[in-house]
């Protein structure tokens, strides 16, 4: 299964809303995960189930979408926020596959 | 607290062995599956493929299938990536991560990586 993202990269300013898309080659179910990595750090679990927010993940991340489409929202981005974000299937293996993923940087 | 340790980074030769490695703590290593993600430099995530250590069930990548080996050891609750002739295409960053659920899932919980430099 292949990973699509987009767009590649997002230029938007602190408390603007962001809007992060994954479409999958075929159905995925709601096995999508979506992950942050910032420089220099392993990633981190953000969304799992396509909408369940993981341990400790601020309620302005949110996430929608089955089958093959996804949608990664953060409502009001934080300085914090500006990373790099991966999709990743996991209902077909292997592999569980990433997309590409989508730098959220400042304009 | 649930924590993965990896190994420190190495640079070997090309045509070198290399084994590196990833230490669970604070929970069941035997029950959840273990999985390797390669990062190349700026690129992106990568999956390698899975073990699970209580019967030693391994997955992998199509990509990576014979290309490396993915074991683990239950007695240290370590878990293991190996290569026996490394290339220098193999110069990236290694994570390790926990992988929730038995039979599928995300990775929950990283390894702070493993940098590999293979170069001559």
């Amino acid at each position: 299964i292949v990973m699509t993202q987009s767009p590649a990269t997002l230029s938007a300013s602190p408390g603007e809303r962001a809007t992060l898309s994954c479409r999958a080659s075929q159905s995925v179910s709601i096995n999508l995960a979506w992950y942050q990595q910032k420089p220099g750090q392993a990633p981190r679990l953000l969304i799992s189930g396509a909408s369940t927010r993981a341990t400790g993940i601020p309620a302005r991340f949110s996430g929608s979408g089955s089958g093959t489409e996804f949608t990664l929202t953060i409502s009001s981005l934080q300085s914090e926020d500006f990373a790099v974000y991966y999709c990743q299937q996991y209902n077909s293996w292997p592999p569980w596959t990433f997309g590409q993923g989508t730098k959220v940087e400042i304009k | 607290e649930v924590q993965l340790v990896q190994s420190g980074a190495e640079v070997r030769k090309p045509g070198e062995s290399l084994k590196i490695s990833c230490k669970g703590s604070g929970y069941s290593f035997t029950t959840y599956w273990i999985g390797w993600v390669r990062q190349m430099p700026g690129k992106g995530l990568e999956w390698m493929g899975v073990i699970y250590p209580g019967d030693s069930d391994t997955r992998y990548s199509p990509s990576f299938q014979g290309q490396v080996t993915i074991s683990a050891d239950k007695s240290l609750s370590t878990a293991f990536l190996q290569w026996s002739g490394l290339k220098a295409s193999d110069t990236a960053m290694y994570y390790c991560a926990r992988q929730v659920g038995v039979a599928s899932g995300p990775f929950d919980y990283w390894g702070q990586g493993t940098l590999v430099t293979v170069s001559s």
